[in-house]
């Protein structure tokens, strides 16, 4: 089945910089990557995602690649603020409605 | 903005007791998930269901766990016998039909079973 990995665990940021997390998958046939926030003790929530056939796309913000090829993806959060910090999970699937397999999570800390 | 509401927000239950989490999608979605999330870790798939039947379960889904779409608007998600592993957050989501939304996260229900 489906894996998700991610990297890093852990990233600590000044208010202002940028930040990249990355996502390899290992199932070809995963065609949606969805990216979700949580805050602490709240319930994850879609901040932007990609379907197979994009290679990139942006939000204010928040953008994401696909490298289907590689199968990479990446989300990248310019001009960062206090209030991004939280846990950021990347996650996989065949549709969008299908089962959503999630990376194990980087905890965000933009530091004022 | 619609929302996935989720009761109770906590349960506290024995070990070898039933649990029942229920969970209102939100009304115009026809696809529902539950997942859950032991504490500090990744969110993990449980069942999905469409059609009022269920589309795909994981391994952690056994005999103990079981859906149900009772009505037209409650999804209930039953763990018959519990054990200490299964404290976690418990999340509900839902999608519409158009599958062009991802999924609405409910706020969650925390299980702990002592």
């Amino acid at each position: 089945g489906e894996n998700v990995e991610q990297h890093p665990s852990t990233l600590s940021v000044q208010e202002g910089d940028s930040a990249v997390i990355k996502c390899t998958y290992s199932d070809s046939a995963s065609n949606y990557f969805p990216w979700y926030k949580q805050e602490l003790g709240k319930r994850p929530q879609l901040i932007i995602d990609i379907r197979s056939n994009v290679g990139e796309k942006k939000d204010q913000r928040i953008a994401v690649t696909l490298n289907k090829t590689a199968k990479h993806f990446s989300l990248h959060i310019t001009e960062t603020q206090p209030e991004d910090s939280a846990v950021y999970f990347c996650a996989a699937s065949k549709t969008s409605y299908d089962k959503v397999i999630f990376g194990p999570g980087t905890s965000l800390s933009v530091i004022p | 903005e619609p929302e996935v509401t989720q009761t109770p927000s906590h349960q506290v239950t024995q070990m070898g007791q039933e649990v029942i989490l229920r969970c209102v999608p939100i009304s115009n979605h026809l696809y529902f998930y539950w997942y859950r999330q032991i504490l500090g870790q990744k969110v993990e798939f449980l069942v999905s269901f469409y059609n009022n039947e269920i589309s795909e379960k994981s391994e952690i889904f056994d005999d103990q766990f079981s859906v149900e779409r009772p009505d037209g608007s409650n999804f209930t998600l039953k763990i018959r016998s519990t054990k200490l592993e299964d404290s976690a957050m418990y999340f509900c989501a839902s999608i519409p039909g158009t599958g062009l939304i991802g999924y609405t996260f409910g706020s969650g229900t925390r299980l702990t079973v002592v």
